[in-house]
């Protein structure tokens, strides 16, 4: 089984903090996608990343691919309390047929205080 | 618009009482899958199906059944539930998981307690 672990697990910061959170694995993924989450609803994708090395940027937040397929990271830059929310990465792999498993991190929860 | 339906929102029954949660989209998607959300877990799938008549287990499938008779509609069957199904439960569509990583689409979730 493959296993994506996020870090950290809880993070809470003023607004105007600018802020990293991480997504690593042991394990090469074909691509790595982000999610977000709000209190009473589904996760909603923000981005996908297939290429190592990648870096995609979404406003205020910037997303990065490993160079070799394995982590990614989100920045945000001058969070706002609009951010807030569950933060979850989810990483691809081809499986036989063709199929492709998706594996989700426990996500981490970000909290941004006005 | 296009959306993940999920019923009931918020469920809560007794041990042994059979129930299903129903799962309905309306983008045509060939994917679907559900999902359970438990602390310090994270999403864990539990069945998914990539077309109608096929389904598969996931990483975490006893307790439960699905089916997918038709391609907008995925229920989710828990023939005997037991407390350790208490959970978030969400379900997905997505175009396909065939060869790529496409987004999934996600139902705004089922809460369910089992006591």
């Amino acid at each position: 089984t493959q296993l994506l672990e996020q870090s950290p697990q809880f993070l809470s910061i003023q607004e105007g903090e600018n802020l990293t959170v991480y997504c690593n694995s042991s394990s090469v993924f074909s691509s790595l996608q982000w999610y977000r989450q709000e209190p009473g609803e589904g996760p909603v994708l923000l981005v996908t990343v297939v290429t190592g090395g990648e870096v995609k940027k979404l406003k205020r937040l910037t997303f990065q691919f490993g160079d070799a397929r394995k982590d990614s990271s989100l920045h945000i830059t001058a969070a706002q309390p609009g951010d807030t929310g569950l933060y979850l990465c989810a990483g691809g792999a081809a499986q036989s047929g063709g199929y492709q498993k998706v594996t989700f991190g426990i996500g981490t929860k970000l909290q941004v205080i006005p | 618009e296009a959306q993940v339906t999920q019923n009931p929102r918020y469920l809560i029954t007794v041990t042994g009482k059979k129930l299903t949660v129903t799962c309905s989209q309306n983008m045509n998607h060939e994917y679907m899958s559900w999902y359970r959300q438990d602390p310090g877990l994270g999403l864990r799938q539990i069945y998914y199906s990539m077309n109608v008549e096929v389904t598969d287990k996931g990483d975490v499938p006893e307790g439960y059944k699905v089916s997918r008779k038709e391609k907008r509609n995925f229920p989710l069957i828990l023939e005997s539930p037991s407390p350790n199904q208490t959970s978030l439960y969400f379900c997905a569509s997505s175009p396909s998981l065939r060869y790529s990583n496409q987004p999934q689409h996600f139902g705004d979730g089922t809460r369910l307690s089992i006591l």
